[in-house]
């Protein structure tokens, strides 16, 4: 079984300041890690997935992401957080099934406040 | 230009009403899925189709039957509602392949309260 931990329910930066938000994820073959961002009363929206290649991916809006395969992790970065940035964030994890559709397990989320 | 669309967009209704909500996708995906967001945001998936094909169904009570009468299209309807009903519903849709590693798109959700 798959599945994915977000440690911080809630992340505070003030503006300018790099931001980290955490995700672990536990598989049994080679992950397929996302990042979503959801904004009040919206639906989720891409930011950015790990399939292989280079460890840092980069994504929509300045994001980040860095994967760790001894740590587990994938962590989300951005070096300079701006307000708009305040949103609820979701890790997800996919069991890639060959000529079928992917199952996402998201994470919990965790809430970014960019305060000024 | 929406890409994936779903109405209504608020949905309110007296438990023991049925109702549905509608979903659909101009992506050209083959893959469509419900997902529910509870209060606390945790969100889960329901039911997913490819090319109209039941593919994943998560353990959800069976007032809920979900409808593909195309791709580009996934009906959820719900029988009998409940107070545990209230949430909102998410559908997406993706892209299926061997070697596509697609992400999923999803709609603005659909805000269920059942009084």
């Amino acid at each position: 079984a798959q599945s994915v931990a977000q440690p911080e329910d809630q992340v505070n930066v003030a503006e300018g300041n790099p931001l980290t938000v955490k995700c672990t994820y536990s598989v049994s073959g080679n992950p397929y890690l996302f990042w979503y961002v959801q904004y009040p009363n919206r639906g989720l929206q891409f930011l950015l997935k790990y399939i292989t290649g280079d460890n840092l991916v980069k994504g929509s809006y300045g994001f980040e992401a860095e994967f760790n395969k001894s740590q587990t992790s994938f962590h989300l970065k951005k070096p300079s957080a701006l307000v708009s940035d305040s949103a609820l964030y979701f890790c997800a994890v996919r069991d890639y099934r060959t000529g079928t559709a992917s199952k996402l397990t998201f994470g919990t989320g965790t809430r970014l406040q960019v305060t000024l | 230009d929406t890409a994936v669309s779903q109405t209504p967009k608020y949905l309110v209704t007296q438990m023991g009403n049925d109702k549905s909500i509608k979903c659909e996708q101009n992506l050209g995906h083959d893959t469509m899925y419900w997902y529910k967001q509870d209060s606390k945001k945790f969100l889960k998936i329901m039911f997913s189709y490819n090319n109209k094909e039941l593919i994943i169904n998560e353990t959800v009570p069976n007032r809920f039957s979900p409808k593909s009468p195309d791709k580009a299209h996934l009906n959820l309807h719900i029988n009998s509602l409940e107070l545990g009903d209230s949430a909102v519903y998410f559908c997406a849709s993706s892209q299926s392949g061997q070697g596509l590693y697609n992400e999923q798109f999803f709609g603005p959700g659909t805000r269920l309260t059942v009084l």
